[in-house]
């Protein structure tokens, strides 16, 4: 069972929608990590938040919107997203932002930009 | 720069055959060295980890080594099974980063038949 919860398993929107995607961790780990993911492909990094704060942004577009409003919590609103945008998003978090502890995932979320 | 690099696959292999697969890596600090497993359809999960030269990690009947002198970290196991079928990432994270990014290899794509 991974420790690292994401919701929904799989979304499927219109180019002009807005949506959500969730992330919750109980491990007490305090940075938390969005990846975007393509088939067969590594995990690409796209925001990274320590103690709540945002700490890297890896020039993500601006459609694409973090926040964490908890320890536990991280969210990513989607907005007027792109075809190309359609990949696994994947949450990770670990103990401290630096350091060389695992970092931990969830399932991701499927996301299909119709 | 740090990097990771992994053999290419796709690796085939029959079901009880000896399984390596390689990676190697660059990083100007000391890096902690993992290895990642994503089965079809899910996230990565941590197989196994190794924080230290000489190091080794094992989970699942696989095994990694931390050879600092050859900058190494292969992955092995003795027999595997069809259910070992997915797609293997190498990783490392840099203690002695700032930013304490998870850098990933190509992955490698494991199919074993029975």
């Amino acid at each position: 069972d991974t420790e690292v919860t994401q919701t929904p398993k799989h979304l499927v929107m219109g180019m002009t929608n807005k949506k959500s995607l969730k992330c919750e961790q109980h491990m007490g780990h305090r940075a938390m990590y969005w990846y975007k993911q393509k088939a067969k492909k590594p995990p690409e990094l796209m925001f990274v938040y320590s103690y709540e704060k945002l700490s890297i942004n890896e020039s993500v577009p601006s459609r694409f919107s973090p926040e964490c409003p908890n320890s536990s919590l991280l969210n990513l609103h989607l907005h007027a997203l792109q075809p190309e945008d359609s990949a696994l998003y994947l949450c990770a978090s670990s103990q401290e932002m630096q350091g060389g502890q695992p970092q931990h995932f969830g399932d991701g979320t499927r996301l299909s930009i119709l | 720069g740090n990097s990771v690099t992994q053999m290419e696959g796709p690796v085939t292999l029959s079901e009880e055959a000896f399984l390596t697969i390689n990676c190697t890596y660059t990083a100007t600090g000391y890096p902690s060295l993992f290895w990642y497993v994503q089965y079809p359809g899910e996230g990565l999960q941590l197989l196994l980890k190794a924080t230290k030269a000489d190091d080794k990690g094992s989970n699942k009947g696989f095994e990694a080594t931390y050879r600092k002198e050859t900058t190494s970290f292969h992955l092995e196991k003795g027999s595997v099974q069809v259910s070992d079928s997915a797609v293997y990432f190498c990783a490392l994270r840099d203690g002695s980063s700032n930013t304490g990014k998870l850098i990933f290899g190509q992955g490698t794509t494991l199919q074993v038949k029975p």
